[in-house]
């Protein structure tokens, strides 16, 4: 079952534009991940946020987590083509490290 | 670092045949893997957690007699399709976690396999 829903499903900017991202969830998580995949690739690890943490960053990535309103979100800053993706958020939860996944958003940058 | 190696990329086989994928952890142990379907333009959906030397976990309405799943190793786990189907085409991916008892770790992705049964 999907943990929550993502918004937008998909998006679409010029190279050089911010993108932002944003995920939410139902239950209560020991973290949110987010993930990148590339068209007919695997997924790609980005940034984890633990429950106790408000705002994390990692280069271009700033990934912020409201957990008073179950909510997450992913800026990209002056983005690349490179950057087009489909990027999933994932709740983790419990002690299997079982992650649940968002629906996604598509993210297209016009070079 | 953590790297997840899936085998096949791809593989298209007739209906009735067994199928068997397989995922490696190659640069570090892995007590747990799991296994992911994919549909076109669709998210992940779990279906089963691979424990290393006991039975695996399956998601509610995956069949575990259709989707047979192995972990004898730290390094390896395989998932066989038995009996494939046009409706098992799909994509699988796999992922693998390192050996911890922290529950703050990433999951480590293989590149996944395309099936295709015709």
């Amino acid at each position: 079952s999907q943990q929550g829903e993502e918004d937008p499903q998909a998006l679409s900017i010029q190279e050089g534009e911010n993108a932002t991202m944003n995920c939410s969830y139902k239950t209560s998580i020991n973290n949110l991940q987010w993930y990148r995949q590339n068209s007919g690739r695997g997924l790609v690890h980005l940034i984890l946020i633990r429950s106790n943490e408000r705002e994390k960053h990692s280069g271009r990535l700033r990934v912020t987590l409201d957990t008073s309103k179950k909510s997450s979100s992913l800026l990209i800053t002056a983005s690349r083509a490179a950057d087009t993706a489909s990027y999933f958020c994932a709740t983790g939860s419990g002690n299997t490290g079982k992650l649940i996944f968002g629906q996604g958003t598509t993210l297209q940058v016009k070079p | 670092g953590a790297v997840v190696s899936q085998h096949p990329s791809w593989v298209i086989c007739k209906s009735g045949t067994s199928v068997k994928i397989e995922c490696r952890s190659l640069d570090f142990q892995a007590t747990t893997m799991f296994w992911y379907r994919q549909f076109p333009k669709q998210s992940l959906m779990l279906m089963a957690t691979s424990n290393e030397g006991s039975k695996a976990t399956y998601e509610q309405g995956v069949e575990k007699d259709k989707f047979l799943i192995n972990h004898a190793s730290l390094t390896l786990s395989t998932l066989t399709v038995t009996s494939a189907h046009p409706e098992d085409s799909s994509f699988y991916i796999c992922s693998a976690r390192v050996a911890t008892s922290n529950s703050n770790q990433p999951q480590h992705f293989g590149d996944g396999t395309r099936l295709s049964i015709l």
